[in-house]
């Protein structure tokens, strides 16, 4: 696809269920970005990947909270045991070598009952 | 360390008039910066950036920034705001040569009143 795409755009799940948000990024793109969007709290950076280097995971809230990136290309944030307060917007963003901005998806949209 | 501030939640302007959306940054070093929108459901789509040279930036839909490094500002405008620009804009900084991760402010929610 042309843009940034992330499954599912809606999950609601109960508290303590685990679940997995899914990102895939622009074809070719190598760094990939997963941020968290709460209400009245602006973007909460994650976790992100470039090429084939290690994660730079100093984002992630707590151990419940894990992201793998398959190939260099589709990435999966899993939430564990999940809580009330993990329910916000997740957005995936990836860039291009040599580029400095980067592309959003639309998010997926994580309610926790 | 860096960091970004957007001082106002809410910036309310009449379709016509100049809108002006506030960014104030801090990084140990040169910044690059960064403008975003976001419609109601929608992600971030990128608008603008400064990396170097001009001050004055120009972006997508007329909307402009102008980086001011003795205010460490980078304010983001438009001559004639449309009622249709109405949305939540987002300002990033990350440092040159340094994280490759940007830094988000919280958000300005820009009304456009017709």
């Amino acid at each position: 696809g042309a843009g940034v795409s992330q499954s599912p755009s809606n999950k609601v799940t109960e508290k303590g269920k685990d679940v997995e948000l899914r990102c895939d990024p622009i074809s070719g793109h190598t760094a990939l970005y997963w941020y968290r969007q709460s209400l009245g709290q602006g973007l909460e950076f994650l976790i992100y990947f470039q090429g084939n280097s290690a994660p730079d995971k100093s984002g992630l809230p707590s151990d419940r909270f894990s992201a793998e990136r398959t190939g260099g290309s589709v990435s999966t944030l899993t939430i564990q045991r999940t809580q009330q307060e993990d329910s916000a917007v997740y957005l995936c963003a990836s860039s291009a070598t040599g580029k400095t901005e980067a592309f959003f998806g639309q998010g997926t949209r994580l309610t926790v009952v | 360390a860096q960091s970004v501030a957007q001082p106002e939640d809410q910036v309310n302007v009449a379709e016509g008039n100049p809108l002006t959306v506030k960014c104030t940054y801090s990084v140990s070093g040169n910044p690059y910066l960064f403008w975003y929108v976001q419609y109601p459901n929608r992600g971030l789509q990128f608008l603008l950036k400064y990396i170097t040279g001009d001050n004055l930036v120009k972006g997508s839909y007329g909307f402009e920034a102008e980086f001011n490094k003795s205010q460490t500002s980078f304010h983001l405008k438009k001559p004639s705001a449309l009622v249709s620009d109405s949305a939540l804009y987002f300002c990033a900084v990350r440092v040159s040569g340094g994280s490759y991760i940007p830094t988000f402010g919280r958000g300005t929610s820009l009304i456009v009143h017709p």
